[in-house]
């Protein structure tokens, strides 16, 4: 069963503005990551962060890593309508050999 | 990063037909590969793990006779949908696992049986 849950699970905002994303697993994890879909296409990966990391940046990108509240946040600046797409987190957990658990994902829309 | 890539893109079969996927790492070797399925607004759900030279690993509710995987060599695995029908219409996704534990997502494969 998928552990990861996300929230919210739609988000609009206006071009310019910040998307923020949260994401929040059940058991210790090795590395949490972030991934990106346009809509019928595959995943683009955005950011890795480890699970003895608190936070990483990648360009507009803020991922946050809360392993005492076991949840992660993506946080998009300065938002653009190319950023609409959803956004997955997937943990990766200790035990069980690399695979990774998907959130359920937050759909976010950039209006211009 | 690396790059994954499948092929078909999309492909269409009649009921009863076998439908075979390829999944190829295109700049690294992947002892390790994942397929996934996905539906229209849901999430992804993985359905078996792919390591080169052994049997794939399936996750529970995955029939293994149905979706029949075989990961031949580093760069390659192959997901075949045995006598495809309707309801495995679907999204099917792979990924490779680098050495850091980064997967590397391929392209999709839309699968539409008639």
């Amino acid at each position: 069963s998928q552990q990861g849950e996300e929230d919210p699970q739609a988000l609009s905002i206006q071009e310019g503005e910040n998307a923020t994303m949260n994401c929040s697993y059940k058991t210790s994890i090795n590395n949490l990551q972030w991934y990106r879909q346009n809509s019928g296409r595959g995943l683009v990966h955005l950011i890795l962060i480890r699970s003895n990391e608190r936070e990483k940046h990648s360009g507009r990108l803020r991922v946050t890593l809360d392993t005492s509240k076991k949840s992660s946040s993506l946080l998009i600046t300065a938002s653009r309508a190319a950023d609409t797409a959803s956004y997955f987190c997937a943990s990766s957990y200790n035990t069980n050999a690399g695979k990774s658990t998907f959130g359920d994902g937050t759909t976010l829309t950039v209006k211009p | 990063g690396a790059v994954v890539s499948q092929h078909p893109s999309w492909v269409i079969c009649k009921s009863g037909t076998s439908v075979k996927i390829e999944c190829r790492s295109l700049d690294f070797q992947a002892t390790t590969m994942f397929w996934y399925r996905q539906f229209p607004k849901q999430s992804l759900m993985l359905m078996a793990t792919s390591n080169e030279g052994s049997k794939a690993t399936y996750e529970q509710g995955v029939e293994k006779d149905k979706f029949l995987i075989n990961h031949a060599s580093l760069t390659l695995s192959t997901l075949t949908v045995t006598s495809a029908h309707p309801e495995d219409s679907s999204f099917y996704i792979c990924s490779a696992r680098g050495r850091l534990e980064e997967q590397y997502f391929g392209p999709g494969t839309r699968l539409t049986v008639t």
